[in-house]
């Protein structure tokens, strides 16, 4: 079984910061299967990222995915208001087929 | 643009069955894409529970795969989730989502479960 593991658990920012929020899985994992969502409280979560580094329909450019490997990176350019909730990474697994999240990270006003 | 709108009943006795459905909107449930559960219990992260293509063919988690069944409905262009028996840690929002690629492109509000005698 591979395990996602995001750090830091909470992330105290200001707006107009650079958020680098890190997602590491115990074995390699294709870059295709994996995604990053946000999600705000009372609110269903949103994707952000799929294959590492595709940006979703819609999403601000300030939104980059990166990495390979076990290591992938979600980086926010310039913290807008709107920004401050919890990141999940996903991963795909091929067998037997389903997904797995990390535990998450907040970001949070600080 | 597709829609989905989860229902069912928000309160389920321990060791009873949660039955749920998606409806979706926007978008038809035999268009050859994959179509997926998600939970997360109150505070706490989000888990995938199983997903159905229109065909039929299903994946469920293995932590939970002898109690869930996840069906479509064609007829009413919806698909259901069946969690069976159910205890407290299965309380939880139970979201229902549309794959996109291999991740989830649209989502359901959610609907909170609460098992409870």
């Amino acid at each position: 079984e591979i395990v996602l593991t995001q750090s830091p658990g909470t992330l105290s920012l200001s707006p107009g910061e650079r958020a680098t929020l890190s997602c590491r899985a115990s074995q390699s994992v294709s870059s295709r299967f994996l995604a990053w969502y946000q999600q705000k409280p009372g609110q269903a979560p949103r994707l952000l990222i799929n294959g590492a580094s595709n940006r979703a329909t819609g999403i601000p450019d300030r939104f980059t995915g990166s990495g390979s490997g076990t290591d992938f990176t979600l980086t926010i350019s310039r913290l807008e208001p709107e920004d401050f909730a919890v990141y999940y990474c996903q991963q795909y697994v091929t067998s037997p087929p389903g997904y797995t999240f990390g535990q998450g990270t907040k970001l949070e006003i600080k | 643009q597709v829609q989905l709108q989860e229902s069912g009943p928000g309160l389920v006795k321990p060791s009873g069955t949660l039955s749920l459905t998606c409806a979706i909107s926007g978008d038809s449930i035999t268009s050859d894409e994959w179509w997926t559960w998600v939970r997360q219990p109150p505070g706490k992260g989000l888990e995938w529970i199983g997903q159905i293509y229109d065909r039929g063919n299903a994946n469920y988690n293995p932590s939970l795969k002898s109690r869930v069944t996840i069906s479509v409905e064609k007829s009413r262009n919806q698909f259901s989730l069946t969690l069976s028996p159910v205890t407290a840690a299965d309380t939880a929002i139970y979201y229902c989502a549309l794959n996109t690629g291999y991740s989830q492109g649209a989502w359901g509000q959610g609907i909170l479960v609460t098992v409870s005698s």
